[in-house]
């Protein structure tokens, strides 16, 4: 079975440029987790999505992003524009229908974006 | 202050030694998930558990609940260890949403 996917591995895009990053969750799994660490600090929550449907986005930083998952299969993260601390790395993270503390985060390889 | 803390930040070890990473929350949790991820390689679950101990191979987790305290061992350590481990926790009123520490990195010499 596949785990997590994410495209690009990398992406160097200069500030002002649009970027979009693509997660494609383990087949089954409802919920859709995005995250980002920034460099020298902890990795911090961007949004939760619930099959199509944003449960959470309370850790998106601004109006520059945007996240969906159209049909709830895989998700895109835009950033438009980009500006330099939107420098990081960009995880995605799925998971089955949970029951409270017993379910197990599955992470994908990760995007690293570079905004210069 | 983050909800995570973690010690050490950085951690050396010869090959063969006996390794503790710590973890410290100040919040109410579900689970505690502990987390490896390789120079440039993606994030894997090494231990999710919410009471007590957890072993796998070399790897052992365990977790004190009344402290708010849970602990990474490897036993006979060896270089292939080396990486970062992340201690995350699962507030469970947040619905899966994790809370990581800042990670710690591991490398064992040969």
């Amino acid at each position: 079975e596949a785990g997590v996917t994410q495209f690009p591995s990398h992406s160097v895009i200069e500030k002002g440029q649009t970027v979009t990053l693509r997660c494609d969750p383990i087949s089954g799994h409802d919920n859709l987790y995005w995250y980002r660490r920034v460099m020298g600090k902890e990795i911090k929550f961007l949004l939760h999505f619930v099959k199509e449907s944003k449960q959470d986005e309370s850790g998106m930083p601004n109006n520059r992003f945007l996240a969906e998952r159209t049909g709830g299969t895989y998700s895109t993260l835009k950033v438009q524009p980009a500006e330099l601390e939107d420098s990081g790395v960009y995880f995605c993270a799925s998971s089955q229908g949970r029951s409270v503390g017993d379910t197990e985060a599955f992470f994908g390889q990760g995007t690293r974006l570079t905004v210069v | 202050k983050n909800e995570v803390e973690q010690s050490p930040q950085n951690l050396t070890a010869q090959e063969g030694e006996f390794i503790t990473i710590n973890c410290s929350y100040s919040v109410g949790i579900s689970a505690l998930h502990w987390l490896q991820q390789h120079p440039g390689g993606g994030i894997v679950s090494l231990f999710m558990l919410s009471s007590g101990k957890k072993k796998h191979g070399r790897l052992i987790a365990t977790i004190n609940i009344q402290e708010k305290h849970s602990s990474l061992h490897i036993t006979a350590s060896h270089p292939r260890d080396s990486a970062v481990y992340i201690c995350a926790v699962d507030r469970g009123s947040t619905l899966g949403r994790l809370y990581f520490g800042r990670g710690t990195q591991l490398t064992v010499w040969p």
